[in-house]
């Protein structure tokens, strides 16, 4: 089966770093995609990986190892508007996206 | 540019009736999806659409049913709606034309409450 496991809640404060885990097992693999949620919105896109390795893009950035079934998305300098939900979601063999449940973040002045 | 928009915002709806929920996008993308979101758990692909005159069911399809009789349009039907559909739910396209794993844009949702 498909599966997708992410930690269901972190809290982090003000102006640090937070490293948000992903694990997945899916029937093939073509990239993995995060997106962030806030309360009560639609998902907004974030980064897609599709090859192993860091990609930054500004104060996010995501990693991806392809053999270990692993990703993580790593925000810097924390925001009070960076609280929100954020969903791993591996694309599988028939090209869809297998979303998480997600992580909620929750940041502390 | 408007982007995806959906309606209604919201709706309560007794148990047994029918209900279309509506979703246009003005970005020309070929590909459009439905997914309910619940509590604690992932978003679930109801049904999609690759490109206009085509559709696909998804993970959770039983219960609804949708058309794509163009590019902009694609109608989400409950046709008989029962409590376990209170949901969210999200309409999302992409363009596709660049591979199948093109980013999704969402709409903004519609909760939906069946008693």
């Amino acid at each position: 089966g498909q599966n997708i496991d992410q930690p269901t809640e972190m809290t982090a404060t003000e102006g640090a770093i937070v490293q948000i885990n992903c694990t997945y097992q899916t029937s093939g693999f073509n990239g993995l995609f995060w997106y962030q949620q806030h309360a009560g919105e639609a998902p907004t896109f974030l980064s897609y990986n599709v090859l192993d390795g860091l990609e930054e893009k500004g104060r996010f950035s995501s990693f991806l190892s392809r053999s270990k079934g692993y990703s993580y998305l790593l925000l810097k300098e924390l925001q009070m508007k960076d609280s929100a939900s954020y969903l791993c979601a591996p694309v599988d063999s028939n090209y869809q996206l297998i979303w998480g449940a997600g992580t909620k973040l929750i940041i502390k002045p | 540019i408007a982007g995806i928009t959906q309606a209604p915002t919201s709706q309560i709806l007794a148990a047994g009736r029918r209900m279309t929920l509506r979703c246009t996008q003005d970005m020309r993308h070929n590909a459009m999806y439905w997914y309910r979101q619940d509590l604690g758990l992932g978003l679930r692909l109801i049904h999609y659409s690759n490109t206009a005159g085509t559709t696909g069911k998804g993970e959770v399809p039983d219960g609804y049913s949708v058309s794509r009789a163009n590019t902009d349009d694609f109608p989400l039907t409950l046709a008989s709606a029962v409590p376990s559909q209170t949901s969210v739910y999200f309409c999302a396209s992409s363009d596709s034309s660049g591979g199948p794993t093109d980013t999704q844009y969402f709409g903004p949702g519609t909760r939906l409450t069946v008693l």
